[in-house]
């Protein structure tokens, strides 16, 4: 199964307004990372935060990892249209020499103008 | 822009046929993987190699094999192909440490 789920599955927003996705994952982790995928295309890496993180930004990107709750969270600010995309976190195990990366769910972000 | 290329970007193909889908980066990367993506978008991890003459199964079982023979090259086999491998595959390298991968633009296999 997979190691992560993410809720909501879909989310559609107004242009403008902030979007929020969670992830929960099952086993103890190194990293937890975000990604996007546009329709059809590769897997595009957006943000990486670390087990000892609690919280990262990047541009319009925030990211928050609670690793007691095993649960992170990815807020886009003052999304725009360009925005639409599926979002994917991904984690990197301790088992295995950190060498499996597993994806979750994902959430499909719509945002209209 | 990464330098991690797929080929085919589309397959059709008949039920029994043996194909291989390509993978190759430039980027001199250790760790490279093979995942089949639903229609609905959930990535399974099928296949991963954490450096030459290295391939481990991952979570989802699957009926193809691959092979790490050079760096830059993780070919993804199916020795006799079936209408429920009709997918998405995709291949993504990354360097070792704590690092992002980078994927390929996907292989659409269609078998009929």
């Amino acid at each position: 199964s997979q190691q992560g789920e993410e809720d909501p599955q879909a989310l559609s927003i107004q242009e403008g307004e902030n979007a929020t996705m969670n992830c929960s994952y099952k086993t103890s982790i190194n990293n937890l990372q975000w990604y996007r995928q546009n329709s059809g295309r590769g897997l595009v890496h957006l943000i990486l935060i670390r087990s000892n993180e609690r919280e990262k930004h990047s541009g319009r990107l925030r990211v928050t990892l609670d690793t007691s709750k095993k649960s992170s969270s990815l807020l886009i600010t003052a999304s725009r249209a360009a925005d639409t995309a599926s979002y994917f976190c991904a984690t990197d195990g301790l088992t295995g020499g950190g060498n499996k990366l597993t994806f979750g769910t994902g959430t499909q972000l719509k945002v209209e103008l | 822009e990464a330098d991690i290329y797929q080929t085919p970007r589309y397959l059709v193909i008949g039920t029994g046929k043996k194909i291989t889908l390509e993978c190759s980066q430039t980027m001199g990367h250790d760790k490279m993987y093979w995942y089949q993506q639903d229609p609905g978008m959930e990535l399974h991890l099928i296949h991963y190699s954490y450096g030459v003459n290295s391939t481990e199964k991952g979570d989802l079982s699957s009926e193809s094999t691959v092979s790490r023979i050079r760096t830059e090259h993780f070919p993804l086999t199916l020795e006799s192909a079936r209408p429920s491998h009709t997918s998405q595959y995709l291949c993504a390298s990354r360097a070792l440490g704590v690092t992002e991968a980078f994927f390929g633009q996907g292989t659409r296999l269609t078998v009929v």
